[in-house]
């Protein structure tokens, strides 16, 4: 079945207390994104990946890294996280082509709490 | 840089009624997609319609279709038939070739039967 996992699905966590949240996609599409989805707001891209060892900061990267080692996995990083963090975390992928034609598949999502 | 506006924070829709659901973008890219995607209550993010930039005609996937006036910048998603089902949250978002993606923020939708 083609689809995008992630873990954990859900967290809880502390201040200052590194976590990463994996994302792995099945489908061998090119393109990565992570976002993050606010209560009363779309969904705010943070990082995203044309291709492997290829990344480039969205609109909200600050406190946040990621790395493409491999096709399949985009994983998120929070090196010392913070309570504005606290968010529901989408990962997605998609083909790519002229037009951005084709749709991103998404992932089940991560809420992440942190303390 | 981009921008989504959906305007309509909630719409009320009657059940088997067509709806229109609003979306202007801004962008100074030439070539770029348009999206719309469903977000029901239990989370999940579904695709629902593509639009790109060069497209001469409106996009169709079924019930959905989308009202593209590139000189407007606007993507409206039009639904026809309403179902129950289609009581959800409604994202329309934009991507360039060079991967940049915006999401606007949703317009909450509520058939009622």
């Amino acid at each position: 079945e083609a689809q995008v996992t992630q873990n954990p699905r859900y967290l809880i966590t502390v201040t200052g207390k590194k976590l990463t949240v994996t994302c792995s996609q099945n489908m061998n599409h090119e393109y990565m994104s992570w976002y993050r989805q606010d209560p009363g707001l779309g969904l705010r891209q943070i990082y995203y990946s044309m291709n492997v060892e290829v990344t480039d900061k969205g609109d909200v990267p600050e406190g946040y890294k990621v790395s493409r080692k491999e096709k399949r996995n985009f994983p998120l990083i929070l090196e010392s996280p913070s309570p504005n963090q606290t968010s529901l975390y989408f990962c997605a992928s998609s083909r790519l082509a002229a037009q951005s034609s084709y749709e991103q598949y998404f992932g089940p999502g991560t809420r992440l709490t942190v303390t | 840089a981009q921008k989504i506006t959906q305007t309509q924070p909630g719409m009320f829709v009657q059940e088997k009624e067509a709806v229109t659901l609003d979306c202007t973008y801004d962008t100074s890219d030439p070539s770029y997609g348009l999206f719309w995607y469903k977000q029901p209550s239990s989370g999940e993010m579904i695709f629902l319609i593509y639009q790109g930039s060069y497209d001469q005609q409106n996009a169709t996937e079924g019930r959905y279709s989308l009202n593209f006036q590139k000189a407007r910048k606007s993507a409206n998603l039009v639904i026809s038939a309403s179902q129950l089902g289609d009581s959800a949250m409604y994202f329309c978002a934009m991507r360039d070739d060079a991967g940049k993606s915006t999401f606007g923020d949703g317009t909450t939708l509520t058939v009622k039967p």
